[in-house]
């Protein structure tokens, strides 16, 4: 499975949008990008996936540039509830996921 | 519509003893895995079964840890002999099938203490 490098932490005010940009060079052709969230003494939450180009749901937007080497997970309007860490994972869905340890989301009033 | 259940929520054993831990995945998933963290750090695979068997362990110790998902029942993963070491946070997580997606749905996790 590939491996994903992503800032270790980030800084937001509520209101603002954050972008949270992944690598993931080797990515293969069968797989898929994934978002976890997770909160403080709970177990992971799956926010969102896509293969290509722009994905949206209710919660966020994924971006995903054409050689797919990276992907941008986009929260807008953030508010102190977003507050977690975010973990990007690449596989196609066969198997074991691979947890990095993500990035820690910090959201100030 | 209940989602993947994990208890206890809290357990306490002394080194030596045996820590048992549940999990019942979302009905009708057949599919469940077993993840550790560490404080600060990501989840780490455990195990992957499916009902009745074991798919891939390759992230399980190799002594005094153990996982079953039997045909009827919760999916037990068994630490024999603790010690302070295996103090974590275990999370059990669950999909449908084999699909090209990477959903997983995790339970609120077992929080181990080994004194």
């Amino acid at each position: 499975l590939a491996k994903t490098t992503q800032p270790i932490s980030m800084d937001s005010y509520e209101g603002q949008e954050v972008n949270i940009t992944c690598s993931h060079n080797n990515i293969a052709t069968n797989d898929y990008i994934t978002w976890y969230q997770q909160f403080p003494s709970q177990g992971p939450r799956f926010i969102i996936q896509g293969y290509k180009t722009k994905v949206t749901n209710e919660v966020a937007s994924l971006f995903i540039p054409a050689d797919r080497k990276s992907s941008t997970l986009s929260l807008p309007r953030v508010s102190l509830s977003d507050t977690a860490v975010y973990y990007c994972l690449v596989g196609d869905g066969t198997d074991k996921l691979i947890f990095g340890t993500g990035t820690r989301l910090q959201v100030f009033p | 519509n209940a989602g993947v259940m994990q208890n206890p929520r809290h357990l306490v054993r002394r080194r030596g003893q045996e820590a048992r831990l549940r999990c019942s995945p979302v009905k009708g998933h057949s599919h469940v895995y077993w993840y550790r963290q560490l404080p600060e750090e990501g989840l780490k695979f455990m195990v992957y079964l499916q009902k009745e068997n074991i798919i891939d362990e390759s992230g399980m110790p190799k002594e005094r840890f153990s996982a079953e998902f039997p045909k009827e029942g919760p999916s037990i993963l068994r630490i024999q002999q603790v010690v302070r070491g295996d103090s974590a946070a275990y999370f059990c997580a669950s999909s449908p099938a084999r699909s090209p997606y990477n959903e997983q749905f995790f339970g609120p996790g077992t929080r181990l203490t080994v004194l």
